[in-house]
């Protein structure tokens, strides 16, 4: 099956400071998702994103579906620290093939 | 809001025992998943199920085994468990593409 690539795989950053996060593959998907997962907790959907070139934001976070389908980014603007968690990128290619990225842990410094 | 809840957030069991883990969500979805979470590797999904009494092999599905007698609970089964299934277990749900988790079971297998 497809596989995503997720990219950092940890960050250590200072409060304040901007935060980008990517996932690539090598096949094609239809949807990407964003998921913050908080310790102890069950991941949380932050941002979907439906259409090749799409932009969309929530808050502080901006995520953008890649315009050959292969890849997205999320980037997070002045970090603060209830930002700490692990973010997943999701990748969907038909009704029930959701592929997961291995997830950044992020970590911001006060 | 769906509401996917998770009956224990930690287990431990000893090697060999027979495992339930049961998952309950309150929004009469009709799809249900369990993923297993491991440092480093993601989600990965292990069975899924679509309706009542029908279930589906997921990417990593030997060992394991399910149940759905009635739309709202889905149960996973380790027939006999070994310590390489010590992992973070994940159940969700799905709202249009979107997957909604429950806060996840940590088991450990002694």
């Amino acid at each position: 099956g497809q596989q995503l690539n997720q990219s950092p795989q940890s960050m250590f950053i200072q409060e304040g400071e901007d935060v980008s996060m990517n996932c690539t593959s090598s096949s094609i998907f239809n949807t990407w998702l964003w998921y913050k997962q908080d310790p102890g907790e069950g991941p949380v959907l932050l941002i979907a994103l439906y259409k090749a070139g799409e932009l969309t934001s929530n808050g502080r976070l901006t995520a953008q579906f890649g315009i050959t389908r292969k890849d997205s980014f999320l980037n997070i603007s002045a970090s603060i620290p209830s930002d700490v968690g692990i973010y997943f990128c999701a990748g969907v290619y038909n009704n029930n093939d959701m592929r997961f990225g291995a997830g950044t842990r992020l970590t911001v410094k006060p | 809001d769906v509401k996917v809840t998770q009956s224990s957030r930690y287990l431990v069991k000893r090697t060999g025992e027979k495992v339930f883990l049961e998952c309950v969500q309150d929004m009469d979805h009709e799809n249900m998943f369990w993923y297993r979470q491991d440092p480093g590797l993601g989600l990965r999904l292990i069975y899924f199920s679509y309706d009542v009494k029908m279930k589906e092999k997921g990417d990593i599905p030997e060992g394991y085994s399910v149940s759905r007698e009635k739309k709202e609970r889905f149960s996973l089964i380790l027939e006999s468990a070994s310590t390489n299934q010590t992992s973070m277990y994940l159940c969700a749900t799905r709202t249009f593409l979107a997957l909604t988790f429950g806060s996840g079971t940590r088991l450990t297998v002694v």
